[in-house]
């Protein structure tokens, strides 16, 4: 099975950009791996913020941004907000294998 | 609006057995595709298991052979047969559907002897 990593935790300051991004054992991630973006709040389930790469749903922030960088997945944060702090999940799809999601990045806001 | 709502989660003993129950409004279980995904404490998303609207299933191989994926059209809700439990087992349970876009508050199952 593949491995999917994410920075095990990262630091933003009010109002800066911060950029997550979900790497895969396979090799370079790809708009074929419909990558998910999901934002956990402690305590509570998660909600997705993007799917196939960079579309959003109506409920995602408009400073949440998802693309490729660099042969990752990515998830964007621009101008970040005290509740955005919470632990990043990302997911991607295998062509004939399991779904597998990555290890989560906590995101601080300080 | 899609809901969600498990249940049927609790303390059962290695090798014991539960059965998930994850009841949907808003949403028809049996014309689309579901999943389960679970979170141990403190660790990371784990998927466990599909059911397509066709019917056909697909299942982690940590559950493969132990867990069973199934819906009931009438009562609209979906199920995880859940056999053979062990410590590893132990985790929130959530029901989702098949685009992730919906997520129940999840069920919590405690393996444990």
């Amino acid at each position: 099975q593949a491995v999917v990593t994410q920075e095990p935790s990262l630091t933003v300051s009010p109002g800066e950009t911060v950029t997550l991004t979900c790497a895969s054992s396979t090799g370079a991630v790809t708009s074929g791996h419909y990558p998910y973006w999901f934002q956990q709040q402690p305590g509570q389930a998660p909600r997705t913020l993007i799917y196939d790469t960079n579309n959003k749903h109506s409920w995602t922030p408009a400073r949440f941004s998802g693309s490729l960088l660099g042969g990752k997945a990515a998830l964007t944060l621009s101008g970040a907000q005290p509740e955005d702090e919470a632990e990043y999940y990302c997911l991607l799809s295998y062509s004939g294998a399991r779904p597998v999601f990555g290890g989560g990045t906590k995101l601080t806001v300080l | 609006e899609v809901q969600l709502v498990e249940s049927g989660g609790g303390l059962v003993q290695p090798g014991g057995s539960l059965r998930l129950s994850c009841a949907a409004s808003g949403f028809t279980v049996s014309s689309n595709y579901m999943n389960w995904v679970r979170q141990a404490p403190g660790k990371r998303l784990e998927w466990v298991s599909i059911i397509y609207g066709g019917g056909s299933t697909d299942y982690a191989e940590s559950v493969k052979g132990r867990f069973t994926i199934s819906r009931h059209r009438f009562k609209n809700t979906l199920y995880l047969q859940m056999n053979n439990l062990r410590f590893e087992d132990t985790a929130v349970y959530y029901c989702v559907t098949g685009d992730y876009a919906n997520w129940g508050q999840g069920t919590l199952v405690t393996v444990s002897s």
